[in-house]
C-alpha cells in the first residue's frame, strides 16, 4: 500500500545543530507539504513544493529548507536549531487541489 | 488577508447528543474547504471536503458538512457524538491556482458519558 512515511519520530537535539527531518512519500504525489503545529497556533506552514526541484516559502520559513530532488522525498532542514524550533513536525502529500492531503505521522523535535 | 477562523478552542458535548463545529473563512475566490481529525499523538485524517456542487457533503465516521457562501461558513456536523470522537479537529481552506492549504487553529472536542 501506498503510504507517507516520516523519520524520527522523536528527537532531541541541542541548539545551533543542523537537523535533517525526512519526509518519504510512494503516493507519487507531485506536491508536498511540510507544517509545524504548537499549541494555539494550529497548523503552520513552513515549505511546499510542486514538483522535483521546486520549492517555495510558506508563512514560517525563517531558519527551515527544503530541497526536492525526486518525487519521493522532500527533507526539511533546520540549518542551525533554535528552541522556538520544537515543535511537531507534519509532511503531506497531494496529488491536486481537489484531493486533500495525506498526512504523514510527525516528528516531534525538542531544541535543547 | 486571507484566513481561517475557528471561533471554539474547547467543545464538550455529552455522548450520544449532537455536534456542531463552527469554521470561518476569508477568501477572495471560491475556496476548498476540508475537515480534518487528530486523535491524540496521531497524524490528521481526512473527514471530507468540498470544492463544489451540493453544499451539504457527507464525510466518515458519520460527519457531515455544509458550505454556506453567504455566511462563509462551513460547519462540521455529527447528529449523535460517540466517546471516540474525542479528538482535535482542524478546518482547512484552499483558494486560487495554489494546492497549499490555510488551517484553522483547531477546535478541541470533549465528549463525556
Amino acid at each position: 500500500d501506498a503510504e507517507i512515511t516520516q523519520s524520527p519520530r522523536h528527537k532531541i537535539t541541542e541548539t545551533g545543530r543542523q537537523v535533517t527531518l525526512a519526509c518519504h512519500q510512494t503516493w507519487n504525489h507531485n506536491n508536498m507539504f511540510w507544517y509545524r503545529q504548537d499549541l494555539g497556533h494550529g497548523l503552520r506552514l513552513i515549505h511546499y513544493s510542486y514538483g522535483v526541484h521546486d520549492t517555495n516559502k510558506g508563512e514560517v520559513s525563517d531558519g527551515y529548507s527544503v530541497s526536492r530532488s525526486n518525487t519521493e522525498d522532500l527533507p526539511l532542514t533546520l540549518e542551525s536549531a533554535a528552541s522556538s524550533q520544537t515543535s511537531v513536525y507534519f509532511c503531506a502529500s497531494s496529488p491536486d487541489r481537489t484531493y486533500g492531503y495525506t498526512f504523514g505521522s510527525g516528528t516531534r523535535l525538542t531544541v535543547v | 488577508a486571507q484566513s481561517v477562523t475557528q471561533p471554539d478552542i474547547h467543545i464538550t458535548v455529552s455522548e450520544g447528543a449532537s455536534l456542531e463545529l463552527r469554521c470561518n473563512y476569508s477568501y477572495g475566490a471560491t475556496p476548498y474547504l476540508f475537515w480534518y481529525v487528530q486523535s491524540p499523538g496521531q497524524g490528521l485524517q481526512l473527514l471530507l471536503k468540498y470544492f463544489s456542487g451540493d453544499t451539504l457533503v457527507q464525510g466518515i465516521k458519520g460527519f457531515e458538512a455544509e458550505f454556506k457562501r453567504s455566511q462563509s461558513s462551513f460547519n462540521l456536523r455529527k447528529p449523535s457524538v460517540h466517546w471516540s470522537d474525542a479528538a482535535e479537529y482542524f478546518c482547512a481552506v484552499g483558494a486560487g491556482s495554489g494546492y497549499a492549504l490555510n488551517f484553522g487553529k483547531g477546535t478541541s472536542l470533549l465528549v463525556t458519558p
